[in-house]
């Protein structure tokens, strides 16, 4: 699975948008990028994916570059609960033993 | 509710005396998956399942034991804990084959003294 740069922290303030960044230049064709979140020692939470056309869901925004070499999560009116890690993933779907590979993740702290 | 149930939700226990983590999804996800998570080394897979009766090692899984006899269920068996086993611990389910995100549980946080 290709390997994921995201930066180590990032702050929001609250009701505003959180862009959180992601580069993954060495991205295959078929592979995925996913976001997940984790927030204080719960189970990470998915939060959305795609290949290469952005997405949205009722959580959050996907924009992938139309290189693919790097991707934004938008959050559009962060609120304090959305204080977490956030990691963003690439990696094949299907294949055998298809595991996520967890890097850093970005901390971002939510502030009122 | 669609979830993944872990229990128990904290264990202390010995070093050496056995215990079973369990892990139950009610989405008939044929996927599932255990991680656990240490301070600076991030989540790390231990098994993961494929099917019923179909399960492989993933990154760690020296001293643990998997089994898979029921597609919703996927227990982590420590036979022999020790103190380096001290971790909090992730089950995870999906449907395989598809792209759709991983569940994960609320965790396991296991000592080992």
């Amino acid at each position: 699975d290709a390997k994921t740069t995201q930066p180590t922290s990032m702050d929001c303030a609250e009701g505003r948008a959180a862009n959180l960044p992601c580069n993954h230049s060495t991205i295959s064709g078929n592979e995925y990028v996913y976001w997940y979140r984790q927030i204080h020692s719960q189970g990470p939470q998915y939060i959305i994916h795609g290949l290469k056309n952005n997405e949205t869901n009722e959580m959050a925004s996907l924009i992938i570059t139309e290189d693919r070499k790097s991707s934004t999560l938008i959050l559009p009116h962060a609120t304090l609960r959305d204080t977490a890690v956030y990691y963003c993933i690439v990696r094949v779907v299907g294949t055998s033993g298809s595991r996520l590979t967890f890097g850093e993740g970005t901390q971002l702290t939510v502030n009122p | 509710e669609a979830q993944v149930t872990q229990n128990p939700r904290y264990l202390i226990t010995v070093t050496g005396k056995k215990l079973t983590v369990t892990c139950s999804q009610n989405m008939n996800h044929e996927y599932m998956s255990w991680y656990r998570q240490d301070p600076g080394l991030g989540l790390r897979q231990i098994y993961y399942s494929m099917n019923v009766e179909v399960t492989d090692k993933g990154d760690v899984p020296e001293g643990y034991k998997v089994s898979r006899k029921e597609k919703r269920n996927f227990p982590l068996i420590l036979e022999s804990p020790s103190p380096n086993q001290t971790s909090l611990y992730f089950c995870a389910s999906s449907l395989f084959m598809e792209a759709a995100g991983y569940t994960f549980g609320s965790g396991t946080r296991l000592t080992v003294v």
